[in-house]
């Protein structure tokens, strides 16, 4: 229950094409969906977050869609790029018990957009 | 300027060695964590302080053990190191919990022969 599942594992899209990655959790604790984007060799980066109460969320040509009902979220990077090829980690939180919040990753997509 | 850093960047080392990584941050946060990634770039909390004190303690061996001397570093210690350790550490902090953003080190790539 306190997993959140990524599909796909890879992707390789086209420059100016679409990348759509999808995440599924099944705790509906979970309160806070962050995306992070890490480049090889560097650590993670907050990419965009969303929280429940909105259904999509968009910054840029980086969208998060989430249907709170399915339990999935998903990124759609519009326009994709070659400086986005990347490996994107979906990410869900809730508050434990304890009162203090753990986030889960998702295993990983590995983005490559070629010219 | 860097926000979070860690050292040493690579580290190789013999089975059965004990071994340490820094962790320091300068962005004032009060929440720091250690991550391992694994080769299928699977990224696993191991554990998480809250102004020095052990929040988070996950599922891993006890050869494993965090030191929080202050605020603003979060050291790792392993004792006894195997094989199966050989992955990518990574600290990060944030300026609450879960819910904040997590900054991430560069990270350590422990190798062990």
């Amino acid at each position: 229950q306190q997993q959140v599942k990524q599909s796909p594992q890879s992707l390789i899209v086209q420059k100016g094409g679409i990348s759509i990655i999808n995440c599924a959790y099944e705790n509906t604790a979970f309160d806070y969906f962050p995306w992070y984007q890490q480049f090889p060799g560097k650590g993670p980066a907050l990419l965009i977050a969303i929280r429940p109460d909105v259904s999509e969320k968009k910054e840029g040509r980086f969208t998060i869609s989430f249907n709170k009902s399915a339990k999935q979220f998903s990124l759609h990077i519009m326009d994709s790029q070659p400086g986005d090829s990347a490996t994107y980690f979906c990410a869900a939180s809730h508050t434990l018990k304890t009162s203090y919040d753990k986030v889960i990753f998702g295993p990983g997509t590995s983005l490559s957009v070629i010219p | 300027d860097t926000a979070v850093s860690q050292t040493p960047k690579y580290l190789v080392t013999q089975m059965g060695n004990d071994k340490s990584i820094k962790c320091e941050q300068n962005l004032g946060h009060d929440t720091m964590y250690w991550y391992k990634q694994d080769s299928k770039k699977f990224l696993k909390i191991m554990f998480s302080y809250n102004n020095k004190e052990l929040i988070i303690n996950e599922t891993v061996p006890n050869r494993f053990s965090p030191k929080s001397p202050d605020k603003a570093h979060l050291n790792l210690h392993i004792n006894s190191l195997e094989l199966g350790d050989s992955a990518v550490y990574f600290c990060a902090s944030s300026p609450g919990e879960g819910r904040d953003e997590q900054y991430f080190g560069p990270g350590t790539r422990l190798t062990v022969t």
